[in-house]
Parts: C-alpha cells; structure tokens; sequence
C-alpha cells in the first residue's frame, strides 16, 4: 500500500487567495483526519470523518476553513482567504476507527505570505 | 483536556545509551500511543498499550503504562543515530466518542 497521499507538497500563496490541501487515505479506512501542527500549538485535530460524513469539526478555527470527502478515497481541506496566521504543516491521517492508530501522510507545508 | 504531555521537552544522549521519555494525562483512558516524527515527516506510529496493559515491547522499544499515576513511559534501548526525532504521546479518553489527543512532543537528540 502507497500509505496516505497528502498533496501538495509545498505551498506558498499570497495572502487572501484560496488553498486547496489534497488527501488520498489508505484503502479501507473509514476514518480521515485533519490535523494542523505549528511550533506553538502543537499538533491540533481540524475535522474528523467517518464513512465520509464529518463528525467532528470542532478544531476548525473559523468559517474560513472547510473540508470535504466526496468518496472514501479522497477528502480536501479549503482555505478560503488564506492568511498568514494559517501558514503551518497540514497533515491527513486515516485509520480503522478513531481511537485506533493513525497512518499519517507526509504533510502540506503551506506559506502564506 | 485529555492531553497529554511530555518530558522532557528535549533531550540529548550519546549513541548506545538507553533515552527514556515520560506522558501524563489527565482522565480515564482507552488506550495509549507512542509517535515519532522524523523532521519535516509525518508522524508514525511506534505502539499503542491499551488501559488494562501495563507493558508493552516491540523492538528496542519498551512502553510501560500505570493508569493509577495516569502516565507511561517509552524507553529506547541502546539509542542509534536514527532513533533521533520527536517523540509525542497520544491518549482516547476512555468512554464515547474520542479521537486521538497529542502532546507538544519531546524532541530526542542521539549524538554519534
């Protein structure tokens, strides 16, 4: 198994444009998440699906962010207009239920300048 | 808040010495887990000891659980260079529904 496809990934945009972040989960897995890892917060949980259905999107900081997962292979998180307080490593993980181990794929730098 | 944390913060050690690394929490847990993040990587998944287990070994890794003092500890055994990395603790709360909760990570430097 190729593991979890995070693109891409690198990102530098310019402050007020749209980013669009791309996850491929592991075959199988019917849980994917998004987490958002900074040098002061950590690593912080964004939104949770299940099956494709969002069950958690507590971690969302505003209506800015939004995420999707039209089928079990494929989830996007949205940024929409970015700023610079959003640059940071966004990582997609999936796994067989929640409180299971995580695969994690290689993660999105993204700068926002 | 379920987190949990870890210490040290940072910790350096020469190549063949053993690197011990503690998580506390704070509620009742279904089961605890060990990450490591090589720099600029994603997070993997070293193990996963559950509430009823005290200790668990895979490898040169050694993990011990006391639910009673609410902490574990990770233990490598005779560190390598590549063994140098970030270290986070992951806890799932014990009852309903819960995801994984992070601590901020010790970041363990292994000198030649």
């Amino acid at each position: 198994d190729a593991g979890v496809i995070q693109s891409p990934r690198h990102e530098v945009t310019e402050m007020g444009q749209e980013v669009t972040l791309r996850c491929k989960p592991i075959s199988g897995h019917n849980s994917l998440f998004w987490y958002r890892q900074t040098m002061m917060r950590g690593l912080e949980l964004l939104i949770y699906f299940n099956n494709n259905v969002p069950i958690d999107d507590s971690g969302m900081p505003e209506d800015r962010f939004s995420a999707k997962m039209p089928n079990a292979s494929f989830s996007t998180l949205k940024i929409q207009p970015s700023e610079p307080r959003d640059s940071a490593v966004y990582f997609c993980a999936s796994s067989l239920s929640e409180k299971e181990k995580l695969f994690f794929g290689s993660g999105t730098q993204l700068s926002v300048l | 808040s379920q987190q949990g944390e870890e210490d040290p913060q940072a910790l350096s050690i020469q190549e063949g010495e053993n690197a011990t690394m503690n998580c506390s929490y704070k509620t009742s847990i279904n089961n605890l887990q060990w990450y490591r993040q090589n720099s600029g990587r994603g997070l993997v998944h070293l193990i996963l000891i559950r509430s009823n287990e005290r200790e668990k070994h895979s490898g040169r890794l050694r993990v011990t659980l006391d639910t009673s003092k609410k902490s574990s500890s990770l233990l490598i055994t005779a560190s390598r260079a590549a063994d140098t990395a970030s270290y986070f603790c992951a806890t799932a709360a014990g009852s309903g529904y819960s995801t994984l909760t992070f601590g901020k990570g010790t970041m363990l430097l292994v000198s030649p």
